[in-house]
């Protein structure tokens, strides 16, 4: 099984270039999210997605953008990239939206902002 | 809002020595919580969870976690830890309709 696919691993944009963080999963779950990891931090909910057509904000959501068309994929867009968001993406997905779901998650993109 | 709390950021620890990482929570309703492990360079993966039943509760690896209501707990123990615990460790908690929140991370060092 697959799991949780995230492309690319590893990524180096400019200030102000954009790009999107591609994820994928196999697993037909309902609820996809994205976090961002930074030392200290732990993990900060940006987007989630609890079905096809249906998105909200997390807690950092500024300077993010996601969609979700399909049940499988649930890109994060990076509308100008900023110093600020250099950090460690994951995606993740779980069967429901309902807080009894352990989350599954992919292998990460690491980005950094020049 | 529910909010966690890992007590320690880092821990050391002797090889085949027991180890206790902690995790408090807030939450004025019933909630659900995990413990995750990260190794370097993966995402994280589900060590165990408590959603409801026997306060104990075991996962993989020989880990294993106590539920304490009263006193808002949900501590992780194992009874001896080898080299390949090393990783970083993370509390989380939710409840029925709400996000999952996860703690900032304990990075467990397992010493020769």
């Amino acid at each position: 099984n697959a799991g949780v696919t995230q492309t690319p691993k590893f990524q180096v944009l400019k200030t102000g270039q954009s790009m999107t963080l591609q994820c994928a999963q196999d697993m037909n779950h309902e609820y996809m999210s994205w976090y961002r990891q930074d030392p200290g931090m732990g993990l900060r909910l940006i987007h989630y997605s609890v079905g096809a057509g249906i998105t909200d904000q997390g807690e950092v959501p500024n300077g993010y953008n996601v969609s979700r068309s399909t049940t499988e994929d649930f890109p994060l867009r990076l509308l100008s990239a900023a110093p600020s968001q250099t950090s460690v993406y994951f995606c993740a997905s779980s069967r429901t939206g309902t807080g009894n779901q352990p989350q599954h998650f992919g292998d990460g993109t690491r980005l950094s902002i020049l | 809002a529910q909010s966690v709390t890992q007590l320690d950021s880092q821990v050391p620890v002797f090889e085949e020595a027991p180890v206790e990482l902690r995790c408090n929570y807030s939450s004025s309703v019933s909630v659900y919580l995990f413990w995750y492990v990260q190794y370097p360079n993966q995402g994280l993966q589900l060590l165990l969870k408590y959603l409801s039943g026997s306060t104990l509760v075991k996962g993989i690896n020989g880990f294993e976690a106590e539920f304490n209501k009263s006193q808002t707990s949900f501590h992780l123990r194992k009874p001896s830890v080898h080299i390949s615990d090393t990783a970083e460790y993370f509390c989380a908690v939710s409840d029925r309709d709400d996000k999952i929140i996860f703690g900032k991370g304990t990075r467990l060092h397992i010493l020769p």
